[in-house]
């Protein structure tokens, strides 16, 4: 199936670091988010964007729709040990009843104390 | 309320048998989806629900998968005839129906032997 275009695949920083991560895609989309999986669980909703050029802010991190409404950046400032994990972004689209929400190829994080 | 539940969390089967997963979304969510995740693969959608009503069904749902939600609360998932490309981490997620922010449940992992 279609997925996003997610990069870096995978980062390793040092504690304390930011980190800064995006999504691409071919196609417009109507509202871009942001998710964080750990091993064995689902996904968890870190972010929702639903304005072309919204730039919005959950305590560390911060995520950007992007103005072509075709990318989305996440950015995590001062990482620490728990933000390990993988960070999904999708994208959701819906016209004349046809509804789209794909997921991206993940970038997997690890972070060095 | 405690999220969205999926049973059974793991699922070993030999090849050609049939398996069945329960999920229970948040209770006050009328909208209810199915994603399959491979390993080092975002979720893909597979089908989603209004109430008791499915909607959307992607490709990827071939004849052996069905999918119900009889009252609008739980849903099953059923694979017939069980092919080890069939094993994955089988995820269910729950939204209202304005939100485009998934809740998801911790999935059930299948491995056909």
């Amino acid at each position: 199936g279609q997925q996003l275009n997610q990069s870096p695949q995978s980062m390793f920083i040092q504690e304390g670091e930011d980190v800064s991560m995006n999504c691409t895609s071919s196609s417009i989309f109507n509202t871009w988010l942001w998710y964080k999986q750990d091993p064995g669980e689902g996904p968890v909703l870190l972010i929702a964007l639903y304005k072309a050029g919204e730039l919005t802010s959950n305590g560390r991190l911060t995520a950007q729709f992007g103005i072509t409404r075709k990318d989305s950046f996440l950015n995590i400032s001062a990482s620490i040990p728990s933000d390990v994990g993988i960070y999904f972004c999708a994208a959701y689209l819906s016209t004349s009843g046809t509804y789209k929400y794909i997921f991206g190829t993940g970038t997997r994080l690890k972070v060095l104390a | 309320d405690t999220g969205v539940s999926q049973n059974p969390r793991h699922k070993i089967t030999k090849r050609g048998q049939n398996v069945t997963f329960r999920c229970d979304p948040i209770s006050e969510h009328n909208r209810l989806y199915w994603y399959r995740q491979t390993l080092g693969q975002g979720p893909e959608f597979l089908t989603y629900f209004q109430n008791e009503a499915q909607l959307e069904k992607s490709r990827l749902l071939s004849d052996r998968f069905s999918a119900e939600r009889p009252k609008g609360s739980f849903s099953t998932l059923e694979i017939q005839r069980t092919e080890q490309g069939d094993s994955a981490m089988y995820l269910c997620a729950s939204s209202p129906t304005v939100s485009r922010g998934y809740t998801f449940g911790s999935g059930t992992r299948l491995t056909v032997v």
